[in-house]
């Protein structure tokens, strides 16, 4: 499969703007997308983007897309200790004619007062 | 509106054993997926299937088998339980592709002594 890199952790403080970044490879990737795991729970989709869109707005989130660059960024602002999470970075690839998607490791967002 | 249902939540097995976890969507998804997520390694494809009686390897299939004889259960079986194979276990589903994202469980915690 392709590869999806983040960091893994941030610390941020309440009330601070939080920006995760995330590379990936594949350069025909048509959608990407921000999940959040919290604790003991699966993942839920916090917003996708079109690659070809540069940005993505809704409400406290933004989601940047440099193509050229291979490079999606989620901001989060005035971050809260409620989004204390880990957010994972995902792109579909093709595979065989099936779409199959590839999941950065995930970065722990840690939000202290 | 169950979304994705995994059963069981928690298991306990012995080196040797089998055991076979379950994945129920009912969402008339067409493509599932089952991933494992280990510390620092973030969530890896172990097999997929794009439709009913349909399956396919993803990033790590040695150790387990899937079946998908209905289009609403995706099953994954691990024949002879290895300690390596201690983790959390995902299922998810989409529609094909997956391009509107992908809908998780809530996970299954494994323990292989």
């Amino acid at each position: 499969g392709e590869d999806v890199e983040q960091s893994l952790f941030l610390s941020v403080r309440e009330g601070d703007s939080s920006v995760i970044n995330c590379t990936y490879t594949d350069s025909s990737s048509t959608y990407l997308y921000w999940y959040k795991q919290e604790p003991g729970a699966g993942l839920q989709l916090l917003t996708y983007i079109f690659s070809n869109m540069d940005m993505k707005q809704d409400q406290r989130l933004t989601v940047l897309l440099n193509k050229k660059d291979k490079h999606l960024s989620l901001r989060i602002a005035d971050t809260q200790t409620g989004d204390s999470a880990i957010y994972f970075c995902a792109e579909i690839f093709a595979s065989g004619g099936s779409y199959i998607p590839t999941f950065g490791r995930g970065t722990s967002l840690i939000v202290h007062p | 509106n169950a979304g994705v249902t995994q059963t069981p939540k928690f298991r306990v097995l012995k080196t040797g054993q089998s055991m076979t976890l379950l994945c129920a969507q009912d969402m008339n998804h067409e493509y599932m997926y089952w991933y494992r997520q280990d510390p620092g390694m973030g969530l890896r494809l172990i097999h997929y299937s794009v439709g009913e009686g349909t399956t396919a390897k993803g990033e790590v299939p040695d150790g387990y088998n899937v079946s998908r004889l209905k289009k609403q259960n995706f099953l994954l079986g691990l024949e002879s339980a290895a300690p390596s194979q201690t983790s959390v276990y995902f299922c998810a589903s989409s529609y094909f592709g997956g391009n509107y994202g992908y809908t998780f469980g809530s996970g299954t915690r494994l323990t292989v002594v």
